[in-house]
């Protein structure tokens, strides 16, 4: 168990510019969460997959966010046109079905000059 | 839906004083209920959770909270304050059904002095 690994763990990128992220999750966990943290707030909602399946998102997720995970294991998380408001941490968390309480991954903080 | 409220975004105690964050919750269901920690540029520990057995819950580093139905909370204490308990917890809430994706409170920074 080597935890829930998350890449890059900085990203500065330029306003309009593409990015991705990656998360992987513990091996046997099923389950995958997507969130957002702005400075000095809680983690926000963002989406979850069962396996490859994408269950639900958030109205947070614009159309200009989209996620995967296509063999059950790692996810991906795009943003496109990249926005001064996209800037935060992104956390990426996984669990199995049944088990309450997630483990987060140590985050993604992007920040949009 | 659900939510939750932390009282204080920040709370300052001694090295040794007791500490208490608070926590009330809302729910149209059954609740489950859990505290995180996150030290700077990580990611969130899980503290404890509420998983409808044992109302006094205990949780890892000497924490505990306990869930009172009447008063809908979920306070997080700990008797005696440690320099490194100095970082921001989260309240957050999940269903009973559903995706079970958390809903976290604003957070409380917890500052130590010596």
């Amino acid at each position: 168990d080597t935890g829930v690994s998350q890449d890059p763990r900085h990203k500065i990128t330029k306003r309009g510019q593409n990015v991705t992220f990656r998360c992987d999750p513990i091996s046997e966990h099923n389950r995958l969460y997507w969130y957002r943290q702005t400075l000095g707030q809680g983690p926000e909602f963002l989406t979850y997959f069962q396996n490859e399946a994408q269950l639900e998102k958030s109205r947070l997720l614009s159309d200009r966010f989209s996620a995967e995970r296509p063999k059950g294991s790692f996810s991906t998380l795009e943003i496109q046109r990249t926005e001064q408001g996209d800037s935060a941490m992104y956390l990426c968390a996984s669990s199995i079905v049944g088990q309450l309480g997630d483990t987060f991954g140590s985050g993604t903080r992007l920040t949009v000059v | 839906a659900q939510s939750v409220t932390q009282l204080g975004s920040h709370v300052s105690v001694s090295e040794g004083a007791l500490v208490l964050l608070r926590c009330n919750y809302s729910s149209s269901v059954p609740p489950y209920l859990f505290w995180y920690v996150q030290y700077p540029n990580q990611g969130l520990q899980l503290l404890l959770k509420y998983t409808s057995a044992a109302t006094l819950v205990k949780g890892i580093n000497g924490f505990e909270a306990e869930f009172k139905k009447s008063e809908t909370s979920f306070h997080l204490t700990k008797p005696s304050a440690h320099m490194s308990d100095a970082a921001e917890y989260f309240c957050a809430v999940t269903l009973s059904t559903g995706r079970r994706a958390l809903t976290f409170g604003s957070g409380t920074r917890l500052q130590v002095q010596p």
